[in-house]
């Protein structure tokens, strides 16, 4: 059974970039579609991107200038860059494994357990 | 982008109750909509997916249906592990976009 975990580093200053993995175990990166989602505290779920297996990527349009995620097959893992954070970054960031239908992103499934990402000054 | 708007916001239903929560798409979405499950301090689970095909393990009592603008996730009696918030998400085109969730209580 295919198990994500999500680690990064909980707390961080304005104007840094965020770095956070997925490791996953159970399965393989290949063929599927990998993507990140956050929710900011006591609010709703928000798209951030995805990667395909073969480093095929895809963000959300008002995040794309300071979005970044990668894709290491090698070591079963897929990670996010978010630059120059601001308090409106802090949030429970998810990674999630994206399934297709006719090459189309469709659902996700499973899902990690999150990391919290705190901006402080 | 697709706006997603889910009614009502929250509820509070008793044991055994049969809940229905809607979800309107401001554009069709065919039947590329998914609902998610999230227990409070717990990540989202798929529920169901393409607006209809229930996800491997989840009880039968969850059902949904609708294509178009109008979506219903239904939960046909209402057990105490269900406390939870619910999201429909839309997968026809990006951004994916989410609803604002509805926050199911248990009286």
């Amino acid at each position: 059974q295919v198990q994500l975990q999500e680690s990064g580093p909980g707390l961080m200053k304005p104007s840094e970039t965020l770095s956070l993995s997925c490791t996953v175990s159970g399965g393989s990166i290949s063929p599927y579609y990998w993507s990140w989602f956050r929710q900011p505290p006591g609010k709703g779920l928000e798209w951030v991107g995805y990667i395909s297996y073969s480093g095929t990527t895809n963000y959300y349009p008002s995040l794309k200038s300071r979005v970044t995620i990668s894709v290491d097959t090698s070591k079963n893992h897929f990670s996010l860059r978010l630059s120059s954070v601001t308090a409106a970054d802090t949030a429970v960031y998810y990674c999630a494994r994206g399934f297709l239908v006719r090459g189309i992103i469709r659902w996700f499934d499973p899902w990690g357990q999150g990391a919290l990402v705190t901006v402080s000054s | 982008d697709i706006q997603m708007t889910q009614s009502p916001s929250s509820l509070s239903a008793s044991v055994g109750d049969r809940v229905t929560i809607t979800c309107r798409a401001s554009q069709s979405i065919n039947s590329y909509l998914n609902w998610y499950q999230q227990k409070p301090g717990k990540a989202p689970k798929l529920l169901i997916y393409a607006a209809s095909s229930l996800q491997s393990g989840v009880p039968s009592r969850f059902s949904g249906s609708g294509s178009g603008t109008d979506f219903t996730l239904t939960i046909s009696s209402l057990q105490p592990e269900d406390l939870a918030t619910y999201y429909c998400q839309q997968s026809y085109g990006t951004p994916i976009t989410f609803g604002q969730g509805t926050r199911l209580e248990i009286k």
